[in-house]
């Protein structure tokens, strides 16, 4: 079974400071996929970036980047000059390819921007 | 292209009854996912959908079900309904082709409370 870690339930930054987030997950799988989903308050929640487990390069989306450890099961996103409205859950998630493409995800990091 | 739509947005039940929650999917996407949020657990999965069959189901008790139409369109029932299933109700759908395409969208969610 396949089962993600998120081990800071709360976090907090300074507007225009960097945050990192971290995530583990456990599998003997080789293909799958990560994610970060970001779900701001009473709203949608939203895919952040996606790394594709065969690509060594790190995924980057802007001020959102992940370091992706494949050998450390380890997939954290840092934010680069945080800003207000990076306010939000943060859910790590796995996807198994070969279990039908299922998601799994983590209990979620509550990051809050400090004006 | 609309995004996943859920409804109703709130719900307002007591013990004992029985609830039905609807899901319409991006126009295209053939899997719809539920998943169950609530705080310190995140995202527990139900079950997912691909074509009108049932294809990964979570670990819940047999009061929570769910299906699938013709059109994607899905709605997720349950029955007896306990207070501790009070909770966000998230649908998720995705296109379901290949796993390099594949990224679930989210819903606004369900805000279930049983009284």
């Amino acid at each position: 079974a396949q089962t993600v870690t998120q081990s800071q339930p709360e976090m907090s930054v300074q507007e225009a400071e960097t945050v990192t987030l971290s995530c583990t997950y456990d599998t003997s799988e080789n293909n799958y996929y990560l994610f970060w989903y970001k779900q701001p308050p009473s709203r949608q929640m939203i895919l952040v970036i996606r790394q594709e487990a065969y690509k060594q390069q790190n995924a980057t989306e802007n001020r959102f980047s992940v370091n992706f450890q494949k050998a450390a099961k380890s997939f954290s996103l840092k934010i680069s000059d945080s800003q207000l409205g990076d306010t939000a859950m943060y859910f790590c998630a796995f996807m198994n390819v070969r279990s039908g493409n299922q998601f799994y995800f983590g209990t979620g990091t509550s990051l809050t921007v400090i004006p | 292209k609309a995004g996943v739509t859920q409804t109703p947005r709130y719900l307002i039940k007591t013990r004992g009854q029985q609830v039905t929650l609807s899901c319409s999917p991006i126009s295209g996407h053939r899997s719809v996912s539920w998943y169950q949020q609530t705080p310190g657990q995140g995202l527990q999965f139900l079950f997912e959908y691909f074509s009108e069959t049932q294809r990964n189901k979570g670990n819940f008790p047999g009061r929570f079900s769910g299906r699938q139409f013709s059109n994607s369109r899905s709605e997720m029932n349950v029955s007896t309904l306990e207070l501790g299933d009070s909770a966000l109700y998230l649908c998720a759908s995705r296109l379901a082709r290949t796993p390099s395409t594949d990224t679930q969208y989210f819903g606004p969610g369900t805000r279930l409370t049983v009284l």
